[in-house]
């Protein structure tokens, strides 16, 4: 029963472009939502994350937007660089339950 | 600071066999935890510790021990190896439970069962 979703497995996108990338959530009891980045053969790094009690948070080319009544968050990345490209992650607290990843790829 | 440590970086196991994942933090961080990632089903939380002495269990704890004699290590022991629990194993820490606490994460154990 994941209660977290990353419905789309890889996205591809041109440098300089936005990235968007998106996760869905069942459980109205989470509150606290998070992406992480994670490189090849390393661990997850957090980027961004939201409360429950804000429906937008930015940080710098990085943006988090929270609909809660359509349980759906999504991360802006605006430009995207070549460096972006990693797998993301949204976790949602309290119980620290993660999506499945999206695999983004940013091309030069 | 050398964050969070993991060793091995890979492991080769027979099933049946008995193995310590080890894990290590210098930052003198309460909360401590273990996941395991595979393909599809994102990050799953085993076990954590909020702190030397204490530790509970996280979604998937079957099969797995976790001990946090001190702050710094919290060490994951797989009694008897299953293929099951092939998988890529993460450690993290954070300096409480608190929802702005970020989580630090260790490089990975990838653990092969045979």
């Amino acid at each position: 029963d994941q209660q977290v979703k990353q419905n789309s497995p890889s996205l591809s996108v041109q440098e300089g472009r936005i990235s968007i990338l998106n996760c869905d959530y069942t459980n109205s009891m989470f509150d606290y939502f998070l992406w992480y980045k994670k490189y090849p053969a390393e661990g997850p790094t957090f980027l961004i994350s939201i409360s429950s009690i804000k429906d937008k948070n930015e940080d710098g080319r990085f943006t988090v937007f929270l609909n809660k009544s359509a349980k759906h968050l999504s991360l802006h990345i605006v430009p995207s660089q070549p460096g972006d490209s990693a797998v993301y992650f949204c976790a949602a607290l309290p119980d620290m339950r993660f999506g499945a990843g999206t695999r983004l790829t940013v091309k030069p | 600071n050398a964050g969070v440590t993991q060793t091995p970086k890979f492991q080769v196991l027979k099933t049946g066999q008995s193995m310590t994942l080890q894990c290590a933090q210098d930052m003198n961080h309460e909360y401590m935890s273990w996941y395991r990632q595979d393909p599809g089903m994102g990050l799953r939380l085993i076990h954590y510790s909020v702190g030397a002495g204490i530790t509970d269990q996280g979604e998937v704890p079957n099969g797995y021990n976790v001990s946090r004699s001190t702050t710094e290590d919290f060490p994951l022991r797989l009694l008897s190896a299953a293929p099951s629990q092939t998988s890529v194993y993460f450690c993290a820490s954070s300096p409480g439970t608190g929802e702005s606490e970020t989580q630090y994460f260790g490089p990975g154990t990838r653990l092969l069962v045979l």
